[in-house]
């Protein structure tokens, strides 16, 4: 099947740094990418659709300053928290589509502590 | 709008009994995909089935099997002999091809030994 990874799968950093996500697909190439954040006992919410060669698509509500995304190849997105605040505390989620474009896989998730 | 109803929190289940896990969604697409996710401890999502809306057949994967009801806009997860190794975070998602997921609440589930 296909595999997804995330780097770093934890990170803990000072209120005020910025911080560097990596998303690869292994054995595939993703055209397009997800990222997810998933608060304490909540559900997966889309915070924005990373594509290939151009811009970003974020949801209504996430600020495009702050988490800016970068699809650099078919097979590499990065999500960049910048000023991180100890309320953008989460686990961030990528995934991607495989082969047959309807099921995404995902990669195991980053924990972002913000002290 | 589309959106998914995951409508029972937390369940229970004793090992090696069956255990039913609702969810309903509501969309104007005709042609869509769902999905039962699942989300143990180490919060990796593992997809667990699939269902394609063309297709009436229910889809099953050994012990997992749905009960897909278009018209009700159903799709329930049904898993047989629970094992303990099943305990997690279940979600139900839907998406239109190669877009991206809308996830329910979930569905907290407990294998008792």
């Amino acid at each position: 099947g296909a595999v997804v990874s995330q780097h770093p799968s934890w990170v803990i950093c000072k209120s005020g740094t910025s911080v560097k996500i990596e998303c690869r697909s292994l054995d595939f190439q993703a055209t397009t990418m997800f990222w997810y954040r998933q608060f304490p006992k909540q559900s997966l919410m889309l915070m924005a659709t990373s594509n290939e060669g151009s811009k970003a698509t974020y949801e209504q509500g996430v600020e495009k300053d702050k988490f800016l995304i970068n699809h650099a190849s078919l097979t590499l997105s990065t999500l960049t928290v910048t000023s991180a605040h100890p309320e953008d505390s989460s686990f961030y989620i990528c995934s991607a589509p495989g082969l047959s474009s309807d099921t995404q896989y995902f990669g195991p998730g980053t924990r972002l502590t913000v002290l | 709008a589309q959106t998914v109803t995951q409508s029972q929190p937390e369940m229970s289940v004793q090992e090696a009994e069956t255990v039913t896990l609702s969810c309903t969604y509501d969309t104007s697409e005709s042609n869509y995909y769902l999905f039962w996710y699942k989300q143990p401890p180490s919060r990796q999502m593992i997809l667990v089935i699939r269902q394609e809306a063309y297709k009436q057949q229910n889809a099953t994967e050994n012990r997992f099997s749905v009960n897909f009801q278009k018209a009700a806009k159903s799709f329930s997860l049904k898993i047989s002999d629970s094992q303990l190794g099943d305990t997690a975070m279940y979600f139900c998602a839907f998406t239109v091809q190669a877009n991206n997921l809308f996830f329910g609440t979930g569905t907290r589930l407990t294998v008792i030994p």
